[in-house]
């Protein structure tokens, strides 16, 4: 158990919906990073928020967005949803905000159907 | 940006000592190499980090030469429940606009 909790662990949806995944990081930790893994692209950092504020971009489509609230958890937004984003969505956290130097610890991930 | 290859697949049996090697041509000065093991249905697992020449944990050891445009993952006399896929992760966001970026994977199946 890594520390890092993800809910809801399964979400169905339609297409052009909207949907909110939710992480709360380890306790302490002050980063948390979202990350998409599909079987055509792998694993693909989406975004980092460290203690409140946005951190670092990866490859965030604009119909997604994302915020960390101030007791750290976080929550990712996808809108407009399309049959392409079907994936696992993992959250995971670090103590401070140098992700890449730092060891991530990752959630179970929530797997997102859409249909 | 560091673009990261890994072979998509390796066999091993078990006791044997199994590479993994992770290219990453563009790495940046302040990039840092990662490397973690995922299980299916699971979260990726933080195996060992480094940024030049070689590390060493209770699990694995990682050699990164002088140019840093590869990194490879040791793991010694692998068992069965080391089966799994392994990713390089190569960034830095010490920096605000740094980048983190995942290589496509090596699954690793471990024979009896």
């Amino acid at each position: 158990d890594s520390g890092v909790t993800q809910t809801p662990k399964h979400l169905i949806t339609a297409t052009g919906q909207r949907v909110t995944l939710r992480c709360s990081p380890r306790s302490g930790d002050l980063s948390v990073y979202w990350y998409q893994q599909s079987l055509d692209q792998g694993l693909q950092f989406l975004i980092q928020y460290y203690n409140g504020e946005e951190r670092a971009k990866g490859n965030i489509l604009e119909r997604f967005s994302a915020q960390q609230f101030p007791d750290l958890h976080s929550e990712l937004n996808l809108s407009s949803l399309e049959l392409g984003d079907s994936a696992l969505y993992f959250c995971a956290s670090s103590r401070g905000m140098a992700g890449g130097r730092e060891t991530q610890y990752f959630g179970p991930g929530t797997r997102l159907l859409v249909l | 940006l560091a673009k990261t290859t890994q072979p998509i697949s390796m066999d091993s049996y078990e006791g044997q000592e199994v590479n993994i090697t992770c290219s990453h041509n563009n790495i940046a000065t302040n990039d840092y190499i990662t490397w973690y093991q995922q299980f299916p249905s699971q979260g990726p697992r933080f195996i060992i980090q480094g940024y030049k020449t070689k590390v060493t944990n209770e699990v694995a050891s990682l050699f990164i030469p002088a140019d840093r445009k590869s990194s490879t993952l040791s793991l010694p006399r692998v068992s069965l429940s080391d089966t799994a896929v392994y990713y390089c992760l190569v960034g830095d966001t010490s920096n605000q606009g740094g980048k983190l970026i995942f290589g496509q994977g090596t699954e690793l199946s471990v024979k009896p």
